[in-house]
């Protein structure tokens, strides 16, 4: 059926590190592939976005890559800091009007 | 900037009675959703809503559960007969191009069945 899985669930990496967050998706027809950053009792919140006829998309030590053929997007997170600490989501369009999410990664940023 | 807001921001009510969730998305968004997130759990998608009438539901999104443009500003989620497992927090969002565009989030409703 129609679904986004992300991994993994719980991500721990030490500050100045780099984080990988991974997602797939069902629908070949998908074209729109947000990323969200939920704090703790706050709403989601857009942090990148790509649209299926990119391969990447870069802001600062934030990145996004797609690979439509596999089905799977990727976010990258360079030179970790403390404020990176969140749950990340990962979103497709999927099926019409609708943006499926994953299941969330826990990002622990260590000191 | 331009936000969208939810009301109430948390609602106690106990299994069997009605909750009304209201949401008041950005005034120039076409596309209105809404998602319901468990405590520590994803986002789930509930519905969406364009042009006056639903456009996609999810399975969640069964008969005890309603949504409504009553006037040109507010859209709300009606649950007619709460159950525990209603219990969790409640996003409206809104989007100005379908399926390409940013949802925009509002700060959610947490509803606590009793």
């Amino acid at each position: 059926g129609e679904n986004v899985e992300q991994h993994p669930s719980t991500l721990s990496v030490q500050e100045g590190d780099s984080a990988v967050i991974k997602c797939t998706y069902s629908d070949s027809a998908s074209n729109y592939f947000p990323w969200y950053k939920q704090e703790l009792g706050k709403r989601p919140q857009l942090i990148i976005d790509i649209r299926s006829n990119v391969g990447e998309k870069k802001d600062q030590r934030i990145a996004v890559t797609l690979n439509k053929t596999a089905k799977h997007f990727s976010l990258h997170i360079t030179e970790t800091q403390p404020e990176d600490s969140a749950v990340y989501f990962c979103a497709a369009t999927l099926g019409g009007d609708k943006i499926i999410f994953g299941k969330g990664t826990r990002l622990h940023i260590l000191p | 900037e331009p936000e969208v807001t939810q009301t109430p921001s948390h609602q106690v009510t106990q299994m069997g009675q009605e909750v009304i969730l209201r949401c008041v998305p950005i005034s120039n968004h076409l596309y209105f959703y809404w998602y319901r997130q468990i405590l520590g759990q994803k986002v789930e998608f509930l519905v969406s809503f364009y042009n006056n009438e639903i456009s996609e539901k999810s399975e969640i999104f069964d008969d005890q559960f309603s949504v409504e443009r009553p006037d040109g500003s507010n859209f709300t989620l009606k649950i007619r007969s709460t159950k525990l497992e209603d219990s969790a927090m409640y996003f409206c969002a809104s989007q100005d191009i379908a399926n390409t565009g940013e949802l925009f989030f509002g700060e959610g409703s947490r509803l606590t069945v009793l």
